[in-house]
């Protein structure tokens, strides 16, 4: 079985400021790890994915994250916040070898403000 | 085309009609799923396809729902009887497999009244 929280349905920060969107994650086996974005109207677009290796992986738009398994973590970081960047932010999980469904966490609404 | 297409974008029907949701997935990917996001809720996994493997349907919430895709092609969600509960946004996602991540259409929003 595999599940995905994300700390906080709402994050507020102010344009300059640095992004933390949090995510656990439990997983009987090794995990593959991906973060989501959805700005409204759209649909769901791939930010980045851990997989196997390196455990910062960074991704579009300045976003990166850091696999860290004593913390069964996968935490969302951008240095300075944009308005732009004003979306929803979702963290999923799936089982490694196998090419099953992700879960999703709840998701984290982020706002930016001036 | 370059990315995963739904079709209606907008659906407003009738408790009680059947609804039919169309997915056209990218060429060449193998995988195909379909979501339901409620409003303010996560995703909610609903059925998986992979090549001309049987489906795995165990997200599917009632009998009341199915889904079928021909070969690597089309897919087409249907919802018969729908109630009100059923209204959400379904989203459909294609992968070429293995793990390389999906790519989400912009999804299908259904309000029963």
């Amino acid at each position: 079985a595999q599940s995905v929280t994300q700390l906080g349905s709402h994050v507020s920060v102010s344009e300059g400021a640095l992004v933390l969107l949090r995510c656990n994650y439990s997983s009987s086996v090794p995990p593959y790890l991906f973060w989501y974005v959805q700005y409204p109207n759209q649909g769901l677009q791939l930010l980045l994915k851990y997989t196997t290796g390196a455990t910062l992986v960074k991704g579009i738009n300045g976003f990166e994250a850091e696999f860290k398994k004593s913390e069964t973590s996968f935490h969302l970081t951008k240095p300075s916040a944009h308005m732009s960047d004003a979306a929803e932010y979702f963290c999923a999980v799936s089982r490694s070898g196998s090419a099953r469904q992700l879960t999703f966490g709840s998701g984290t609404q982020l706002t930016v403000l001036p | 085309g370059a990315g995963v297409s739904q079709s209606p974008s907008n659906k407003v029907t009738e408790k009680g009609k059947d609804v039919e949701l169309r997915c056209d997935p990218i060429s060449g990917h193998t995988a195909l799923y379909w979501y339901r996001q409620r409003l303010g809720q996560g995703l909610e996994f609903l059925i998986y396809f992979q090549g001309n493997s049987a489906p795995d349907k165990s997200g599917l919430p009632s009998d009341r729902f199915s889904a079928e895709r021909t070969g690597e092609s089309v897919s087409t969600l249907t919802i018969q009887r729908t109630q009100q509960e059923d209204s959400a946004v379904y989203l459909c996602a294609s992968s070429p497999g293995g793990q390389s991540g999906y790519t989400f259409g912009s999804g299908t929003r259904l309000t029963v009244v």
